[in-house]
């Protein structure tokens, strides 16, 4: 298996700009979370899906930030406008329920918002 | 909900030696505790994990101990290698597979 695949790995953005962030997860997982890590604050859980339905996001910091997953093989956070204190690393994590393995992180994506 | 604290945030220790740390979390109903090694650039990684019906878990250099009673649990590291030099994450969850509450890390470096 691949892993948790995520795209773009850096987005280097003006403020005011749309960002889409991409996640395919490990086949087989129904669970999905998207987590954003800063050196301040950590890594914070901003939503999380089961079985493709949002379950929890009470962690996406305001309205600008979205995010779907239309199938089990992918997701998308979106951050529309940008603003300077989005720029962080968001992972894209997935896990299966039975599988006592915990999470599987993909790679990260290194937004730049400028 | 869950609150996870670590420590320390940073640890150096020589090449060879033992490394520790800590974590303490608060809902008492956490029964699943991984811990995720996170090199330069890279997402987390599990590297062990343990659950509340065992009070402890080795593998090879790395083992992790677990007191529900105190709640706190512990990552142990021995004859430590430069290539152990990572964040070190602990965290707690109620249910495998749903969410977990990560404690804030720990830089640990191991100089050679």
């Amino acid at each position: 298996d691949a892993g948790v695949i995520q795209s773009p790995r850096h987005e280097v953005t003006e403020m005011g700009q749309e960002v889409t962030l991409r996640c395919k997860p490990i086949s087989g997982h129904d669970y999905l979370f998207w987590y954003r890590q800063t050196m301040m604050r950590g890594l914070e859980l901003l939503i999380y899906f089961n079985n493709n339905v949002p379950i929890d996001d009470s962690g996406m910091p305001e309205d600008r930030f979205s995010a779907k997953m239309p199938n089990a093989s992918f997701s998308t956070l979106k951050i529309q406008p940008s603003e300077p204190r989005d720029s962080a690393v968001y992972f894209c994590a997935s896990s299966s329920r039975g599988s006592f393995h915990g999470y599987t992180f993909g790679s990260g994506t290194r937004l730049t918002v400028v | 909900g869950e609150n996870v604290e670590q420590h320390p945030s940073t640890l150096s220790v020589q090449e060879g030696d033992s490394a520790v740390i800590k974590c303490t979390y608060s809902d008492s109903a956490s029964n699943y505790f991984p811990w995720y090694k996170q090199e330069l650039g890279k997402g987390p990684q599990l590297i062990i994990d343990i659950r509340s019906n065992v009070g402890e878990k080795k593998d090879q250099r790395i083992a992790v101990t677990l007191n529900k009673t105190a709640k706190h649990f512990s990552l142990h590291i021995t004859e430590t290698q430069p290539e152990d030099s990572a964040v070190y994450f602990c965290a707690a969850s109620t249910n495998t597979g749903n969410q977990f509450y990560f404690g804030t890390g720990t830089s640990l470096t191991v100089i050679p």
